[in-house]
C-alpha cells in the first residue's frame, strides 16, 4: 500500500481479554518500530525490528506484551490479560532500512485501544 | 538515555502569522532531528528533518534551526493557516542508534 496500515483503527475490550494489533508496513521498508501514547502524551518506544528480528524489546511495559513479524513484512503486537492501564493509542511506524543516515520513520493512524 | 522537551504545551497563533515551536534535548550524542505533526485521529506525520552538521533547513512553508551549543531546535512555520492546527512532535536520536525519543508535543491552535 501507498503507507502503513493498522488495523482495527478502534479496539474495545473487556479487562482480562487478549487483544492483537496488526501493523502491514510501506512495501519495501524493512524497519519497523511500535510505539505507545497515551492521552495527551508523546510517543513512548515499544518494540523495533529489523526484518524479522525484535533486536531490542526493552521498551515493552511488561510480560504481558509481545510481538512478531513474519515475512519481514505484517508485525503484530499481542497484549494478553488487558488491564485498564494498556488504553492507549498504539502507533506502527516503518522505515526504509536501518543504518540509513536519516531513517525517516512513517507512521499508520493508530489502534486506539479502550480496556473497559 | 535522551530526554525531549518541548517548552510549551500550547501555542494559538493568529492565522497569517507566523509560528515558532520550541524543543530542547538532552544528549549531547544525538545528531538527528525530526518534526512530526499529528492532527485529531491520525498517526504523525514528517514535517522536516535536519542532522547535526547543519543549523538551519528549510521546507515549504517551514524551517527548523538547530542550536547543538544549548541543545535547543525550533520549527518556524510561515503565514500559519488553520490547517496547519496539530499537535507538534520533535523527536531525537543518535546516529548510531535507531531509536527516537520524542517530546510531549505542542498543540497549535490557528486563531481565524
Amino acid at each position: 500500500g501507498a503507507g502503513v496500515s493498522q488495523s482495527p483503527s478502534n479496539k474495545v475490550t473487556e479487562k482480562g481479554k487478549d487483544v492483537e494489533l496488526r501493523c502491514d508496513p510501506i512495501s519495501g521498508h524493512t524497519a519497523l518500530y511500535w510505539y505507545r501514547q497515551s492521552l495527551g502524551q508523546g510517543l513512548e518506544f515499544l518494540i523495533y525490528f529489523q526484518g524479522n528480528s525484535a533486536p531490542d524489546k526493552s521498551g515493552l511495559p511488561s510480560d504481558r506484551f509481545s510481538a512478531e513479524r513474519t515475512g519481514g513484512s505484517v508485525s503484530t503486537l499481542t497484549i494478553q490479560r488487558t488491564q485498564q492501564e494498556d488504553s492507549a493509542v498504539y502507533l506502527c511506524a516503518s522505515s526504509l532500512r536501518q543504518g540509513a543516515a536519516k531513517n525517516i520513520q512513517y507512521f499508520g493512524a493508530g489502534t486506539r485501544l479502550s480496556v473497559l | 538515555g535522551e530526554s525531549v522537551g518541548l517548552h510549551l504545551p500550547t501555542l494559538s497563533v493568529q492565522e497569517g502569522d507566523n509560528s515558532i515551536i520550541n524543543c530542547a534535548y538532552s544528549n549531547s550524542a544525538s545528531d538527528y532531528f525530526i518534526w512530526y505533526k499529528q492532527e485529531s485521529g491520525k498517526g504523525p506525520q514528517f514535517i522536516i528533518d535536519i542532522r547535526s552538521n547543519m543549523d538551519k533547513r528549510q521546507g515549504q512553508r517551514v524551517t527548523v534551526l538547530l542550536n547543538k551549543t544549548v541543545k535547543h531546535l525550533s520549527l518556524q512555520i510561515a503565514a500559519t493557516q488553520p490547517g496547519d492546527s496539530a499537535v507538534y512532535f520533535c523527536a531525537a536520536r543518535p546516529s548510531n542508534d535507531y531509536k527516537l525519543s520524542f517530546g510531549a508535543g505542542t498543540t497549535v491552535t490557528v486563531r481565524a
